[in-house]
């Protein structure tokens, strides 16, 4: 099983501020398969990126995925007030899907 | 648009049974792979199990093998899992959820609202 270990657990920032969350695979993940989710609470999970660095319909511009192998990150460019929330990375390849421990965004 | 509705959870003693139930449309039902995930109460994302569009091929997490059953309905555009043996850490808000196509190399592109499921006595 790939585990996916995402950091940090809990991010503190002001609306305009960038983010940048991370995670970590056990082993290589294949690009194609790496996707992320924002939940909020007392709602279902929302796909953002896919492939990696593909937005989902309807993202806005300021979320972009990237990253390769072991390594992939988010980022939001300059928060919005309904960016606070729990975000997830994903694995969806052959070896089985898992996903990460989660990131919480918190208001600074 | 696309909307899952899930229902069957509830308060189940340990050892027992529940069928959760997921209702699709807005979409091509017999056209998309379909899974569950859960959630424990104030913890992440698991996920559960998954059926091709087919319905021919099904997986499950170690977790969950040999106790949870998965199914479609693809005349009735309904999705099912069957829980059997529960133990009180299947506690859990489960999800229904679509693949973003046939296969279940895709993300999870919808989501359900989630069914509860308490496991105590």
């Amino acid at each position: 099983e790939i585990v996916l270990t995402q950091s940090p657990g809990t991010l503190s920032l002001s609306p305009g501020e960038r983010a940048t969350l991370s995670c970590r695979a056990s082993q290589s993940v294949s690009s194609t398969y790496l996707a992320w989710y924002q939940q909020k609470p007392g709602q279902a999970p929302r796909l953002l990126i896919y492939g990696a660095s593909s937005r989902a319909t309807g993202i806005p511009d300021r979320f972009s995925g990237s990253g390769s192998g072991t390594d992939f990150s988010l980022t939001i460019s300059r928060l919005e007030p309904e960016d606070f929330a729990v975000y997830y990375c994903q694995q969806y390849g052959p070896a089985g899907l898992t996903f990460g421990g989660g990131t919480e965004v918190e208001i600074k | 648009e696309v909307q899952l509705l899930e229902s069957g959870g509830g308060l189940v003693q340990p050892g027992g049974s529940l069928r959760l139930s997921c209702a699709a449309s807005g979409f091509t039902f017999s056209n998309s792979a379909m899974g569950w995930v859960r959630q424990a109460p104030g913890k992440g994302l698991e996920w559960v199990s998954a059926i091709s569009a087919s319905g021919g091929s099904t997986y499950y997490a170690d977790s969950v093998k040999g106790r949870f059953s998965i199914s479609r309905d693809k005349s009735k555009d309904m999705l099912y899992l069957q829980l059997n043996s529960l133990r009180a850490d299947d506690t859990a808000v489960f999800f229904c959820a679509t693949f973003q196509g046939a296969s279940t190399l895709e993300p999870f592109a919808y989501w359900g609202q989630g069914t509860p499921v308490t496991v105590s006595s």
